[in-house]
């Protein structure tokens, strides 16, 4: 299993706002370590959504947005829309590990 | 624009070895390094290790030490990894992707489209 822990699922109904939590330790988020998340859709290579926390590439919406507290990071998306049903994976280094890891993943369901 | 266009699909017998390549255009490709990730079936994803494409320096994952290789030929843009001793949990889709990377950590951006790797005997 990952260092970094996610909800397996998540929901919500067009228009809501959901959130997905990633959780780590000292040796990871809690050491400092930046969080990057990636949306996956099956079949289709994952994309840079978020990285350095809270900074989105080029071309994601502001829908999307990061932040972080102590060991761990979130990833919150406004306005909900059936496009955006996919696995979201969190990224970070882990020192323990000496390694880059993800989260376990979320899929996040359109109600 | 900036793309990662990796090799076609392998199928291999356990024991094997397969050879992914991963050919980048767009940018300098000496600028930024190459990780690569994998996805079996029904799983998360899972960080392989990385190369620096300007003096070939690697880092692999623990779990893959000794089974797994990373290179580069600069003069094609092209990063490649091999992976011996294939085992059935080896089946998976192998991605490349460009690390970015600053004092606190690396992320990947963008993607090569995938490689699926079958081990079947």
């Amino acid at each position: 299993q990952s260092v970094l822990t996610q909800p397996p699922s998540v929901s919500g109904a067009p228009g809501q706002r959901v959130t997905i939590s990633c959780t780590g330790s000292s040796s990871n988020i809690g050491a400092g370590y930046e969080v990057h998340w990636y949306q996956h859709l099956p079949g289709t290579a994952p994309k840079l959504l978020i990285y350095r926390f809270n900074n989105r590439p080029s071309g994601v919406p502001d829908r999307f947005s990061g932040s972080k507290s102590a060991t761990s990071a979130s990833l919150a998306i406004s306005g909900l829309q059936a496009g955006d049903e996919a696995d979201y994976y969190c990224q970070s280094y882990d020192s323990s590990l000496s390694g880059y890891v993800f989260g376990t993943g979320t899929k996040v369901t359109v109600l | 624009q900036v793309q990662l266009v990796q090799s076609g699909a392998e199928v291999k017998k356990p024991g094997a070895s397969v050879k992914v390549s991963c050919k980048a255009s767009g940018y300098t490709f000496t600028t930024y390094g190459i990780s690569w990730v994998r996805q079996a079936p029904g799983q998360g994803l899972e960080c392989m290790g990385y190369i620096s494409t300007y003096n070939g320096n690697t880092n692999y994952a623990q779990r893959l030490q000794g089974r797994v290789t990373m290179t580069t030929d600069t003069s094609t843009s092209t990063a490649y990894m091999e992976l011996r001793n294939l085992r059935s949990d080896d089946t998976a889709v192998y991605y490349c992707a460009r690390s970015h990377t600053s004092s606190f950590g690396s992320w990947f951006d963008p993607w090569g489209q995938g490689t699926l790797v079958t081990v079947s005997s």
